[in-house]
This record gives structure tokens, C-alpha cells and sequence, in this order.
């Protein structure tokens, strides 16, 4: 199994500020990667795919970039609808599997 | 838009079966554009990614349920569904269906359906 895993794993930081979260991967592959966005109660909603490429409806202040075994996820200025954990997801080789989550949180 | 809606009882005893069903509206499950995924996330924890099935019926499941995990896919009813058997506190989960969006031989899961909440408990 590719094993990922997450850097910080809790991030405080305020509304304006660029955060960064990083994804390690145990193997190296292309750009298989997606960035997920979860609330308390709710379903992962997708972020990024392809390790860069936007979802549509996602706004810009957020962006993926990587590729081998290093990937992270920016948000340009932070948003008070930003405060969630965040998970990175490997679709490069079955199982696939997810980060342990970054939760980011009011400073 | 295409919606997935999980159903199943929210409470299973130890060593039974675990049943669960994705609805799918918007959007036919036998469309070999997606794949059709179950994730799971116990209490408090993270994300494990259960499996997939595919229109065709072709099924990946994850090593570390394997041997007690089946899915199948309904295309009369348009849904897809997860079967797990003996159970055990461990399956504790809040259970989600996803579609995959085929990228070439991968996917991602693009649409998530609400979840479901199982606990595992006499």
C-alpha cells in the first residue's frame, strides 16, 4: 500500500493568511492525487484532482502542486469557510488511500 | 446533477451482516465513465478507502477487508451496494458511497453522498 501522510496535522492560523499543508507519499507516482475538504457531519467535498487541476465550483485561493513523493495543498487567504481538516487521497495504486488529515483552526 | 443517497440500519450486532445500499439520481450507474466507490471513517478518525465496483460488475476491494466484503450493482434499481460480514466494533463507521470519475486507469471521487452512521454493538 502507498502509505501518505500529512504535515501538520493541526494548523492555527487566521482569516488572511496563506496556508500551506503537505502530503508525503511512501512510493513516488505522477500526479494521482486529490485534495478533500471536510466539515463536522458533512461528506468530503473534492478540491483538487490530478494533484493541480481545480474542481469546478472550488474558488481560486485554493491550489495543489507536486509531483514523486511531495504534494501540497495552498490556500491563498485563508477564509472563515476555510476552517476544516483536509485530507489527501493517492488514486495511483489500488488500495488507494488517504492522508491522515490536517485539521486547520481558528488562531 | 447527480446525488448518492446511503440507506442501511444504523445499528448491526456483533458478528452479523452489515448491509448498505447507494441510491444514485442524476445519472445511471451503468456508465462506463465512473466507478462507483465506499469509504468509510470511524469516530473521530480518518478516511479508509473500502472499494469499488465498476458497471461491468469488476470489483477491487481493499486487502483488509477482502474476505468479508462483497459489492454489487443494481442496474433495475440504479444503485449499487455494500455487503460486509461478521462484523465487529472495529466496523464502526460513518459509512459514504462515491462516484469515481475515470482519469484514465484511475478515478477520483468526485460526488459523495451524506453518509451513513453504522455502530457495531449488541
Amino acid at each position: 500500500d502507498i502509505q501518505m501522510t500529512q504535515s501538520p496535522s493541526t494548523l492555527s492560523a487566521s482569516v488572511g493568511d496563506r496556508v500551506t499543508i503537505t502530503c508525503r507519499a511512501s512510493q513516488s507516482f505522477s500526479h494521482w492525487l486529490a485534495w478533500y475538504q471536510q466539515k463536522p457531519g458533512k461528506a468530503p467535498r473534492l478540491l483538487i484532482y490530478e494533484a493541480s487541476s481545480l474542481e469546478s465550483g472550488v474558488p481560486s485561493r485554493f491550489s495543489g502542486s507536486g509531483s514523486g513523493t511531495e504534494f501540497t495543498l495552498t490556500i491563498s487567504s485563508l477564509q472563515p469557510d476555510d476552517f476544516a481538516t483536509y485530507y489527501c487521497q493517492q488514486y495511483s495504486g489500488f488500495p488507494y488511500t488517504f492522508g491522515q488529515g490536517t485539521k486547520v483552526e481558528i488562531k | 446533477q447527480v446525488q448518492l443517497q446511503e440507506s442501511g440500519p444504523g445499528l448491526v450486532k456483533p458478528s452479523q451482516i452489515l448491509s448498505l445500499t447507494c441510491a444514485v439520481s442524476g445519472g445511471a450507474v451503468n456508465n462506463d465513465d465512473f466507478y462507483w466507490s465506499w469509504i468509510r471513517q470511524p469516530p473521530g478518525k480518518g478516511l479508509e478507502w473500502i472499494g469499488y465496483i465498476y458497471y461491468s460488475g469488476s470489483t477491487y476491494y481493499n486487502p483488509s477487508l477482502k474476505s468479508r466484503l462483497s459489492l454489487s450493482l443494481d442496474t433495475s434499481k440504479n444503485q449499487f451496494s455494500l455487503r460486509l460480514t461478521s462484523v465487529n466494533a472495529a466496523d464502526s463507521a460513518v459509512y459514504y458511497c462515491a462516484r469515481g470519475l475515470a482519469a484514465v486507469k484511475n478515478f477520483y471521487m468526485d460526488v459523495w453522498g451524506k453518509g451513513t452512521t453504522v455502530t457495531v454493538s449488541s
